[in-house]
């Protein structure tokens, strides 16, 4: 089954600096890919999403993701944090009719 | 605002006890799934309806059933309730496979 891997559990950053959430699949095919958003107390927001073209993937908010299928990677990246993006992020793949999660990386955002 | 909505969003009960969580979709999705969101499980993939038929199952328990009654609400009976069932229950909905629109979440706590 296809799988993804989130290798960082909580990332601390500034505000200001850039981010960058790594996410690893497992999958011999072109998988269908995403990352979602979880603020506190909130449910799942997606951000961006890849099946398959341009491998530079432009999402809400600012985020943007790279699938670099070398790597089995689909990293999410955004230029400039803002506070308000302090949440837990979450990688997933469609795995037939249902999406495979992540355990899903903690963003802190420091002033 | 996902257009998906969950009712209740706490719900607080005993050991042993039967509860039933509301979903209803966004306007025309066809396609209702359910998600357990715990500490240590992290986000699990439980079940999916499609206009009324069981499409898929994942690691749903045998004392959790669910359906999609015809104006598309579903619902997830969780029984005989055990204190590791207390979790995040999340509802999604879609018109296509490949993204599916989350909603708020039920909180369950099992006391």
């Amino acid at each position: 089954a296809q799988s993804v891997t989130q290798p960082d559990i909580h990332i601390t950053v500034s505000e200001g600096a850039s981010l960058e959430l790594r996410c690893n699949y497992s999958y011999g095919a072109t998988p269908y890919l995403f990352w979602y958003v979880q603020s506190p107390g909130q449910g799942l927001q997606l951000l961006l999403k890849y099946f398959s073209g341009d491998t530079l993937v432009q999402g809400i908010k600012g985020f943007e993701a790279e699938f670099k299928r070398s790597q089995s990677s689909f990293n999410l990246r955004k230029p400039s944090v803002h506070w308000s993006d302090a949440a837990e992020y979450f990688c997933a793949v469609l795995n037939d009719y249902k999406l495979s999660f992540g355990a899903g990386t903690t963003v802190t955002v420091r002033a | 605002d996902s257009g998906v909505t969950q009712t209740p969003k706490h719900l607080i009960t005993a050991t042993g006890q039967r509860v039933t969580l509301r979903c209803s979709p966004r306007s025309g999705d066809l396609s209702v799934y359910w998600y357990q969101q715990s500490l240590d499980q992290g986000l699990q993939f439980l079940i999916q309806y499609y206009n009324g038929e069981e499409r898929a199952k994942g690691n749903i328990l045998e004392r959790f059933s669910a359906q999609q009654f015809p104006d598309l609400h579903s619902e997830l009976n969780l029984s005989s309730l055990e204190l590791g069932d207390s979790a995040l229950y999340f509802c999604a909905s879609s018109v296509a496979v490949n993204e599916q629109f989350f909603g708020p979440g039920t909180r369950l706590t099992v006391l």
